[in-house]
């Protein structure tokens, strides 16, 4: 069955710090992925597809087959990065979403 | 602006109470979707549509029922209203190919008192 998995629930790091969202998936054929984020009092955005192969406020996220993963990363966090964030996988014309990754960048 | 609109935003109603929640997208997209947001934030789908007159039930069991006829439109309606049915309620649409995803409307929290 197709699955997404975001391991952890919350992360914490100070200001400069890396930063690696985790998220695993489980889907039979060639994945398409996403990562969504929502700041306080925002609506869900998308931050970035894995088929754009972009950077997006200094985050990218590199899909690995042989792992089944498709982390989040940035080399250095900012306040303003703290949100909630979503790893999401498309399936016969919908998207199935991860549990979600509270991310406290602390000053 | 072409865009994604749900009212209204804030919704404080009482037990019982027949209730219509609205979501309206201006982008032409076929395909739009209702996701429930629990207090732990995650998402579960619990309607979606392809197009006008089909409608589907999603993942999470939910008392609601909806409509899909206009393209632009996919209201969301619940008979008689509970306190279980307090949450917050997330309208999105999609158009094109699988990588464009989704894009979210602003969402409506619900409480029923």
């Amino acid at each position: 069955a197709q699955r997404v998995t975001q391991p952890e629930k919350l992360l914490s790091v100070f200001k400069g710090a890396p930063v690696e969202l985790k998220c695993n998936y489980s889907y039979s054929g060639s994945p398409e992925l996403f990562w969504y984020v929502q700041y306080s009092r925002q609506r869900l955005q998308l931050l970035l597809r894995h088929i754009s192969r972009e950077s997006i406020k200094g985050f990218t996220a590199d899909l690995n087959k042989g792992e089944t993963s498709f982390h989040l990363k940035k080399p250095f966090a900012q306040e303003e990065d703290s949100a909630m964030y979503y790893c999401a996988l498309w399936s016969t014309g919908k998207l199935i979403f991860g549990q979600g990754t509270t991310l406290q960048v602390k000053p | 602006e072409a865009d994604i609109y749900q009212t209204p935003r804030y919704l404080v109603i009482g037990t019982g109470k027949k209730i219509t929640l609205e979501c309206s997208q201006t982008m032409g997209h076929d395909k739009m979707y209702w996701y429930q947001q629990d207090p732990g934030m995650e998402l579960h789908l619990i309607h979606y549509s392809y197009g006008v007159n089909s409608t589907e039930k999603g993942d999470l069991s939910s008392e609601s029922t909806v409509s899909r006829i206009r393209t632009e439109h996919f209201p969301l309606t619940l008979e008689s209203a509970r306190p279980s049915h307090t949450s917050q309620y997330l309208c999105a649409s999609s158009g094109g190919g699988q990588g464009r995803g989704y894009t979210f409307g602003s969402g409506t929290r619900l409480t029923v008192v």
